[in-house]
């Protein structure tokens, strides 16, 4: 069954950069996407293929996939991204979720 | 403004069986393929399986982990989609998300608010 590999925890200081990976076989031949998920709440998607943001979402997030890595990147990270990030992909017809990183901003 | 409800949620044996319940509004329900997503306390996402729209023949798709046991329908007159949950076991103690596919992508655009389900003797 298809994988996707995520580090579990990513720590940044604030106005820094974060970068957040995932990785699959040949994940760069498919579409992913990010969701961000804080605590008590429903994910909310952050990045759609590869790299595009939804209405709303902050122009510090932007996306990456190419090869088998696709990555998170948030630049000058503030306070309020804390959170849980999950990639999440398609194989065939089936849905995959990375396992989670928790962001922490200290 | 798109909403997805979900309800049923509780306390459930193992072995026993429990029906979810997903209402949707501000969209047209009938031509999205919907999921539900569940996640244990503390725990990552696992998607549990989908139902496409009637254009697709409702056709039904399942994790490894839960087929056989879980079925999903839906009653488009009603905008709700279901999921039947059979043989539950321990490990199945989740919150359980419904969620939209927008048309024709890769991503999942709006998640219900959760219902939790508890599988305990």
């Amino acid at each position: 069954s298809y994988e996707l590999t995520q580090p579990p925890s990513v720590s940044v200081s604030p106005g820094q950069t974060a970068s957040i990976t995932c990785s699959g076989d040949k994940l760069g031949d498919k579409h992913a996407c990010w969701y961000q998920q804080k605590p008590g709440q429903s994910p909310v998607l952050v990045i759609y293929q590869d790299s595009k943001r939804p209405s709303g979402i902050p122009e510090r997030f932007s996306g990456s996939n190419s090869g088998n890595t696709a990555t998170l990147t948030i630049s000058g990270t503030q306070a309020m991204d804390e959170a849980d990030y999950y990639c999440q992909a398609w194989d065939s017809s089936i849905v995959v979720f990375g396992g989670g990183t928790k962001l922490t901003v200290l | 403004e798109v909403q997805l409800v979900e309800s049923g949620g509780g306390l459930v044996q193992p072995g026993g069986s429990l029906k979810l319940s997903c209402a949707a509004s501000g969209f047209i329900f009938s031509g999205s393929a919907m999921h539900w997503v569940r996640q244990a306390s503390g725990k990552g996402l696992e998607w549990v399986g989908r139902i496409r729209s009637k254009a697709n023949s409702y056709a039904t798709a399942y994790a490894a982990s839960v087929k056989g046991r879980f079925t999903i329908s839906r009653d488009d007159s009603k905008n709700t989609a279901y999921l039947q949950m059979n043989s539950l076991k321990t490990e199945d103690t989740a919150v359980y998300y419904c969620t939209r596919r927008f048309s024709g992508s890769y991503y999942f655009d709006y998640w219900g608010q959760g219902t939790l389900v508890t599988v305990s003797s």
